[in-house]
């Protein structure tokens, strides 16, 4: 039984540059949730899928952040125009069901310069 | 909205002493409360969860917590600290969404060192 993987782990980008980040959760996990970690503080919600639907994306931070799960498998979050405030660590968290335990990845490092 | 707060940012043990990291969560509803640990550039492990039944919640690696509801808190301890328990913590509440989702809402951590 493999956990959450994402990829990349790391990810240096220049400021107004794209960036995509992929998760692959639990395989038999059909919710998709993601966090911000920026440094020093805890994981911030963003948004969170069940199946390919997304149920919640009003505490994406901007317009410039978006997210998918086409086929309720993997997930892809988007920011697009990156600006340095974007530096931080996205952790991506699948779970069986509402209010099971969620199980984290390894999380992408991003920094923009 | 929930939240969550961690007292101690950092907190610092003698190696085989005794590991007391706070927790105090608001919630308008029962909670379901967790700890996370945190190595160094890795995702969140999960530690312990409280859902319902016994207040007292063994965990992973020696630690346990214990829900009070009369003091909204949950605090994680250790009786004796090892060296690799060096790491950041974090309590979180499970907080439900309109859409009957949930998400976690976390504390700042607290970041834990051990003396040899």
């Amino acid at each position: 039984d493999t956990g959450v993987s994402q990829d990349p782990r790391h990810k240096i980008t220049k400021r107004g540059q794209n960036v995509t980040f992929r998760c692959d959760p639990i395989s038999e996990h059909n919710r998709l949730y993601w966090y911000r970690q920026t440094l020093g503080q805890g994981p911030e919600f963003l948004t969170y899928f069940q199946n390919e639907a997304q149920l919640e994306k009003s505490r994406l931070l901007s317009d410039r952040f978006s997210a998918e799960r086409p086929k309720g498998s993997f997930s892809t979050l988007e920011i697009q125009r990156t600006e340095q405030g974007d530096s931080a660590m996205y952790l991506c968290a699948s779970s069986l069901g509402t209010r099971e335990t969620q199980y984290f990845g390894p999380g992408t490092r991003l920094l923009v310069l | 909205a929930q939240s969550v707060t961690q007292l101690g940012s950092h907190v610092s043990v003698s190696e085989g002493a005794l590991v007391l990291l706070r927790c105090n969560y608001s919630s308008s509803v029962p909670p379901y409360l967790f700890w996370y640990v945190q190595y160094p550039n890795q995702g969140l492990q999960l530690l312990l969860k409280y859902t319902t039944g016994a207040t007292l919640v063994k965990g992973i690696n020696g630690f346990e917590a214990e829900f009070k509801k009369s003091e909204t808190s949950f605090h994680l301890t250790k009786p004796s600290a090892h060296m690799s328990d060096a790491a950041e913590y974090f309590c979180a509440v499970s907080d439900r969404l309109n859409n009957a989702g949930n998400m976690l809402t976390f504390g700042g951590g607290t970041r834990l060192m051990v003396k040899p």
